[in-house]
């Protein structure tokens, strides 16, 4: 199973961008990259996911580098509702075994 | 519309009860998956269901934990003989079969 490495916590102020790393160096050729964040006593919620090109929706902005080994997650402007755990996932829909494997995620503190 | 439903949203047992969880997963929605979150830690999965038939159990922790969706819609998460280990918020989530997985709010089991 893919695997991928975040930062524990980062911290940004509100109302700034916000850029959030992500590292899946053994990625395959099929396995879309997808971000969740879970607010605390909550389920995961979906943000963005894609494949290889760059995605944008209203809740975010996927940057997926070209070699695809490492993605970046962009919050253009950050609010105190953003605080959350920010989760990469790799999952391969040709495997047929669409289970996530998650990582310890990120932390992130908007600050006031 | 109705996102994923899952009840009881918390549950207390005594070491040595059985637990019964269950899910609603979204209308139409072929795929249901059931996930365990540790406190401090990502979801981790358990079990996954294609329609009725189960087709991945190979999370589930042991024989004591027994998962079934008999009519490939509301599935139940059995746990035989609860142990202290097994307290953990439980998630399910369901997708149409493509990508997304859209995620309950858990049930925060807590086993004395």
């Amino acid at each position: 199973d893919a695997k991928t490495t975040q930062p524990n916590s980062m911290e940004s102020n509100e109302e700034e961008p916000v850029h959030l790393p992500c590292n899946h160096s053994t990625i395959s050729g099929t396995d879309y990259i997808h971000w969740y964040r879970q607010l605390p006593s909550q389920g995961p919620e979906y943000v963005i996911h894609g494949l290889t090109s760059n995605v944008n929706n209203r809740m975010a902005s996927l940057a997926i580098a070209e070699d695809r080994k490492s993605s970046t997650l962009i919050l253009h402007r950050a609010t105190l509702r953003d605080a959350a755990v920010y989760y990469c996932i790799l999952s391969d829909p040709t495997s047929g075994t669409y289970k996530y494997i998650f990582g310890t995620g990120t932390r992130l503190k908007v600050l006031a | 519309g109705a996102g994923v439903s899952q009840s009881p949203r918390y549950k207390v047992a005594k070491r040595g009860q059985d637990v019964a969880l269950r899910c609603d997963p979204i209308s139409g929605h072929v795929s249901l998956f059931w996930y365990q979150q540790a406190l401090g830690q990502g979801p981790e999965f358990l079990t996954y269901f294609q329609n009725e038939a189960q087709l991945d159990k190979s999370g589930l922790p042991s024989d004591r934990f027994f998962a079934e969706r008999p009519e490939g819609s509301v599935s139940t998460l059995k746990i035989q003989r609860t142990q202290q280990e097994d307290s953990a918020v439980y998630l399910c989530a369901s997708s149409t079969g493509e990508e997304t997985q859209y995620f309950g709010p858990g049930t925060r089991l807590l086993v004395l």
